[in-house]
């Protein structure tokens, strides 16, 4: 039974650049948050994907978009990258919106 | 707004002893979870335990256990015969329990663990 998966691993941008990373959640599940993880924090909420719509939003501006598919996996697209956008950027999923929350590895995004 | 605070930016233990680590948080619900997430240098956000706010017996997972006191809205893990590999960050983060709504979790700073051979 796989896991969360997140790709890519690693991604090296440079400031005022798009980027998208992608997550496929746990067997079995159907909803996806993302959370962003400065160096030294704990993660932050951005948003989470129900039924292929964002159901709530953290407080991230417009630049942080996503998406979610039929099939349940999910995208996240940051436009007009800044420097304070570095971090690790957590995918999680769940079996509806209420139970628990399974965490994939994580893509570590750096932008210079 | 929910906040969780841990005090603790670093701990460390002997192998083979025991460690609390802290927590407290801040919300105006009467119905909630709680949660310690463990995360190792490989980054990947692992479930240690979890605690029901409607429930008063303290959850315990193996050596993980928990010391929840809902009034005074603190919730610390106790790590028993502690082992190299518990090394690792420690997150407490909260959950509202509501149906409606998205069920984001809220996490404190982390406690960085070191477990000394």
């Amino acid at each position: 039974d796989a896991g969360v998966t997140q790709s890519p691993t690693h991604l090296i941008k440079t400031r005022g650049q798009q980027v998208t990373l992608r997550c496929s959640p746990k067997s079995g599940h159907d909803t996806v948050s993302w959370y962003q993880q400065a160096l030294g924090q704990g993660p932050q909420f951005i948003f989470q994907y129900y039924e292929e719509e964002e159901r709530q939003r953290g407080n991230f501006p417009d630049r942080f978009s996503g998406h979610q598919f039929p099939n349940y996996s999910s995208e996240l697209n940051v436009n007009a990258l800044l420097l304070g956008d570095s971090a690790l950027y957590l995918c999680a999923s769940s079996r509806g919106r209420f139970y628990e929350q399974y965490f994939g590895p994580g893509t570590r995004l750096t932008v210079t | 707004a929910q906040t969780v605070t841990q005090s603790q930016p670093e701990m460390s233990v002997q192998e083979a002893e025991t460690v609390t680590l802290s927590c407290t948080y801040d919300t105006s619900e009467s119905d909630y979870y709680l949660f310690w997430y463990k995360q190792p240098p490989s980054r990947q956000m692992i479930l240690v335990i979890r605690q029901e706010a409607y429930k008063q017996q303290n959850a315990t997972e193996n050596r993980f256990s928990v010391n929840f006191q809902k009034a005074a809205k603190s919730f610390s893990l106790k790590i028993s015969d502690s082992q190299l590999g518990d090394a690792a960050m420690y997150f407490c983060a909260y959950r509202r329990a509501e149906i409606q709504g998205a069920q984001k979790l809220v996490f404190g700073q982390g406690t960085r663990l070191t477990i000394n051979p």
